[in-house]
């Protein structure tokens, strides 16, 4: 079965280390999306990309990267952790521009 | 500035009985509106959606209700079963385009 898989799904680090969270999908969808949950603000979008080389800022892009290289796979780099990056980051894809997400089981990040 | 918004961070309620999710937003752009569910330790999964050009979509035991005028849509789930305890988490987008989420209501249904 086609699926989205993220790793590590738990990683403690310690401020000012770079962090990069691997997301890879087998669907061969164009479209892929980084979304971090924190209590109280829901999901918000950290960057997506409607496809190879292409990369777009969300609403909450500072202190982060991505790049797309492949269709498979986004991964998101954290230049120099915060503590404000604590968090549950979820990537998602989805084959064209429009209807539903798919998501990945989610990555914990701890920033001591 | 939230443009998607669920004003009600939880819900309890029995099964068998009615649960009634809200969520209100601000962009009259938006046009594509989506309910997913989140267990704990899982991703998010999509549930049911409903496009502007509509004011109610079903799907079983889940139908959606939009007022486009009053800028608000509705989750109604009939009858709520245990295992429907779960985060839910409204979506909108504009022309299909990326999902802003609402933050979220946690539902309990109890037995």
């Amino acid at each position: 079965d086609a699926e989205i898989t993220q790793s590590p799904r738990h990683k403690i680090t310690e401020t000012g280390r770079q962090v990069t969270l691997a997301c890879h999908q087998t669907w061969n969808h164009n479209n892929m999306f980084w979304y971090r949950q924190d209590l109280g603000h829901g999901l918000r979008l950290i960057h997506y990309s409607y496809g190879v080389h292409d990369t777009n800022k969300g609403e909450v892009s500072d202190g982060y990267s991505v790049s797309r290289s492949n269709t498979e796979d986004l991964p998101l780099t954290l230049e120099s952790a915060a503590s404000s990056q604590t968090s549950v980051y979820f990537c998602a894809s989805r084959q064209g521009r429009t209807g539903e997400l798919f998501f990945g089981e989610g990555s914990r990040l701890t920033v001591l | 500035d939230q443009q998607v918004k669920q004003n009600s961070p939880s819900l309890s309620v029995q099964e068998g009985r009615i649960s009634i999710l809200n969520c209100d937003y601000t962009n009259s752009m938006f046009d594509y509106f989506l309910w997913y569910k989140k267990y704990p330790a899982e991703g998010p999964t999509f549930l049911i959606s409903i496009s502007s050009i509509k004011d109610k979509n079903e799907d079983g035991r889940f139908t959606v209700f939009l007022n486009k005028s009053a800028k608000h849509l509705s989750l109604h789930i009939v009858p709520s079963q245990p295992g429907d305890s779960a985060v839910y988490f409204c979506a909108a987008s504009e022309s299909g385009n990326k999902l802003t989420f609402g933050g979220g209501t946690r539902v309990l249904v109890k037995p």
